[in-house]
C-alpha cells in the first residue's frame, strides 16, 4: 500500500504526559500538512511543510504543540502536557506542491487524554 | 474568513433514493471546491472536485456544480446504494489549506 500511514492509530494518555505522533506521506509527495479533527467537526487546519521546511502554522497550535519533517519524509507532531481538550483525531495528509488542493489523507491518530 | 456550510444530519435514505446534500460557502475570489467522504473506520478520500464557475465534478456517480451566482456546491446522486453510507465532507481551497464543512452523515437503508 503506497498510501499515507500513521502512527498510532489510537492512543490514550493521561493528562500531562507528552504524546508524538507519525506521519509517513507518499513517498513522491513534497507537501504534508496536518490536520485536528474533533468530534462532529470537520478538519481544521494545523501545519504543512514543504520538504522539511515548516511553511505554516495555525494559531490553533498552541505552544504545547510541535511539528518535524527533518529529511523532508515522515513527519512527527508532538503534544506536550497533554490537556483534555487535545482528545481529538490528528489528520495527516499530503501533496504534490503544484497540486496542493488534492491532499491524500491517511487514517488517523484518535487521541484521548484522560 | 473563508468558511464552508453544509446540511446538519444525519440523512436517512432509503436504497435507490435521490440523494442531495446541501454545501454553500463564503470566500474571497474563487476558490477551488471539494467533497470528501471518510467511510466508517477509513481515511478521508477526495470524492470530486470543481476548480472554477459552472465546473461540474463528479465521480461514482455523485455530481456537484459549481455555482458562483448561489455560492453553491450541493452535492448529488440519483439512486444511493447501501455502501454509500458515509460522512460527506464539502470544502474549498484556500491558500494551499482545505477548509471544511462539519460533515454530513448519510445512512442508507436496505
Amino acid at each position: 500500500d503506497t498510501g499515507v500511514s500513521q502512527d498510532p492509530r489510537h492512543k490514550i494518555t493521561k493528562r500531562g504526559q507528552n504524546v508524538t505522533f507519525r506521519c509517513d506521506p507518499i513517498s513522491e509527495h513534497n507537501r504534508l500538512y496536518w490536520y485536528r479533527q474533533t468530534l462532529g467537526q470537520g478538519p481544521e487546519f494545523l501545519t504543512y511543510f514543504q520538504n522539511e521546511a515548516q511553511l505554516e502554522k495555525s494559531r490553533l497550535l498552541s505552544d504545547r504543540f510541535s511539528a518535524e519533517r527533518p529529511k523532508g519524509s515522515f513527519s512527527t507532531l508532538e503534544i506536550q502536557r497533554t490537556e483534555q481538550g487535545d482528545s481529538a483525531m490528528y489528520l495527516c495528509a499530503s501533496s504534490f506542491a503544484g497540486r496542493a488542493y488534492e491532499q491524500y489523507f491517511g487514517p488517523g491518530t484518535r487521541l484521548t487524554v484522560t | 474568513g473563508d468558511s464552508v456550510t453544509q446540511m446538519e444530519g444525519p440523512v436517512t435514505l432509503s436504497e435507490e433514493a435521490f440523494l442531495t446534500i446541501n454545501c454553500t460557502y463564503t470566500a474571497t475570489g474563487y476558490p477551488s471546491l471539494f467533497w470528501y467522504v471518510q467511510y466508517p473506520g477509513e481515511g478521508l478520500q477526495l470524492l470530486l472536485k470543481a476548480t472554477k464557475a459552472d465546473d461540474k465534478g463528479s465521480n461514482k456517480g455523485f455530481e456537484a456544480t459549481y455555482r458562483k451566482e448561489t455560492t453553491s456546491f450541493h452535492l448529488e446522486k440519483g439512486s444511493v446504494q447501501v455502501s454509500d453510507s458515509a460522512v460527506y465532507f464539502c470544502a474549498l481551497n484556500r491558500d494551499d489549506k482545505i477548509i471544511f464543512g462539519k460533515g454530513t452523515r448519510l445512512h442508507i437503508l436496505p
